[in-house]
């Protein structure tokens, strides 16, 4: 079975400081995606960051980068230069390729708070 | 372009009753899928429709149904509400394809609360 683990309830940063959001999963399959989604409390999910189970080098979107050890099966999100705007919960997520379907599997998520 | 829409916004039901919940999905998108968001956890996959078809369930019981239409818009409704079936409800979309990214793109969700 597929499953997400992030470890970290709450985190808190200072603005224009990086921070690191945590993530594990476990897998049984060969090929598979990793997404971070963020949803501040509007509520709307918002795509940041993919990472391929083959992808050699760490997937980076602006100021969001995916550090990914395949080995210890971690996918860390590393936000650069907080602003107070990223103050929002964060889910890591997995989809399998070996299913024909679009199923993707959520961490409990993170909660971050970015202090002026 | 207009992204993922979903009606209602708010929802408040008793319990036993029904209700139906819509999504559109972002143009040329053909896959929708729906999610659960019960307050403090991550979303849970219900449903997955392609080409009006299910392609894919997740783990919820069969008061929890679900088409496609032909424009790929999509419904969700859910038979004898309980307590428990209190959540953010979130549609997603995607081209549906089975290698590289395909990321979901998502609406703002409807809030259903059940009394």
């Amino acid at each position: 079975a597929q499953k997400i683990t992030q470890t970290q309830p709450g985190m808190f940063v200072q603005e224009k400081e990086a921070v690191t959001l945590d993530c594990t999963y476990d897998t049984s399959d060969q090929s598979y995606g990793l997404f971070w989604y963020k949803q501040p409390s509007s509520g709307e999910m918002i795509f940041l960051i993919y990472q391929g189970s083959y992808d050699e080098q760490n997937a980076t979107e602006g100021r969001y980068s995916l550090n990914f050890q395949k080995a210890r099966k971690s996918a860390n999100l590393v936000i650069s230069a907080s602003q107070l705007g990223d103050s929002a919960m964060y889910f890591c997520a997995m989809r399998g390729m070996k299913t024909s379907y679009d199923k993707v599997i959520f961490g409990p998520g993170t909660s971050l708070s970015v202090i002026p | 372009d207009a992204g993922v829409t979903q009606s209602p916004t708010h929802l408040i039901k008793t319990r036993g009753q029904q209700v139906t919940l819509r999504c559109s999905p972002i143009s040329g998108h053909k896959s929708v899928s729906w999610y659960q968001q019960v307050l403090g956890q991550g979303p849970q996959f219900i449903f997955q429709y392609y080409e009006k078809e299910e392609r894919g369930r997740g783990n919820f019981p069969d008061r929890f149904s679900a088409r496609q239409f032909p424009n790929y818009s999509s419904e969700l409704n859910v038979n004898a509400l309980l307590l428990g079936d209190s959540a953010l409800y979130l549609c997603a979309s995607s081209v549906m394809r089975l290698t590289g990214p395909n990321e979901q793109f998502f609406g703002p969700g409807t809030r259903l609360t059940v009394l």
